[in-house]
């Protein structure tokens, strides 16, 4: 299995600013996934994150509004660029592990 | 085109009731099928899921799958809900070698009733 931590947990923000959420996993993986669930919506995929390349992007997202960091095979950051309201959403990080996908506990974003 | 439908949006039971929730599919490859709960204010977590085998699949929670792979459906199933069972429920598809990359249905919000 493998416990994920995500900071913050939520946050408000004003748009045309941005945020940057760090995912922590307690077990080395080679690839980490970031989604955006929408308020009321499902989970929708943003992109793949392997250690040592680019992120890869899902069709309708792009890394300057989404840049990716994955420095080591632990952690990851997904920043949310010049925010607008239609970014408000729960930002997950997950983890495949043995064909299993465990999910963080999400960041709530809000924006003004 | 991969998809996943689940066909209601929102399901009311009594506490004690059966519970079935729908859900279907399409996916040009083998599927790997995984039912997911989300709790209010709570992170996903897994139910149960599906690879391959035996296509009725028992979970977490008193949780059971069934694979039907000529309906393209991964019904999920419980003989007898409990308050807690009331929560969000999510079905998603990924394919082998793949499984990080999931495809979610829109969810069903299960109430209870007491």
């Amino acid at each position: 299995s493998a416990v994920i931590s995500q900071k913050p947990s939520r946050d408000i923000c004003q748009r045309g600013t941005s945020l940057t959420i760090q995912c922590q996993v307690d077990s080395q993986v080679t690839m980490m996934f970031w989604y955006r669930q929408q308020p009321g919506q499902s989970l929708t995929l943003i992109a793949t994150a392997n250690q040592g390349s680019e992120a890869t992007y899902e069709s309708g997202f792009v890394i300057d509004k989404f840049p990716i960091s994955r420095p080591n095979l632990t952690f990851s950051t997904l920043t949310v660029s010049n925010m607008s309201p239609e970014d408000s959403s729960i930002y997950l990080c997950s983890v495949d592990s043995i064909g299993e996908q465990y999910f963080g506990p999400g960041t709530r974003l809000t924006v003004t | 085109a991969q998809s996943v439908t689940q066909p209601d949006i929102h399901i009311t039971v009594s506490e004690g009731a059966s519970l079935e929730l729908r859900c279907n599919y399409s996916y040009g490859a083998t599927p790997y099928l995984f039912w997911y709960v989300q709790s209010p204010g709570q992170g996903l977590q897994l139910l149960l899921k599906y690879f391959s085998g035996d296509t009725l699949v028992q979970g977490i929670k008193g949780f059971e799958a069934e694979f039907k792979r000529s309906q393209s459906s991964f019904n999920l199933r419980k003989p007898s809900v409990h308050w807690s069972d009331a929560a969000e429920y999510f079905c998603a598809v990924g394919g082998s070698g793949n499984t990080g990359k999931l495809i979610f249905g829109q969810g069903t919000t299960l109430q209870v009733k007491p």
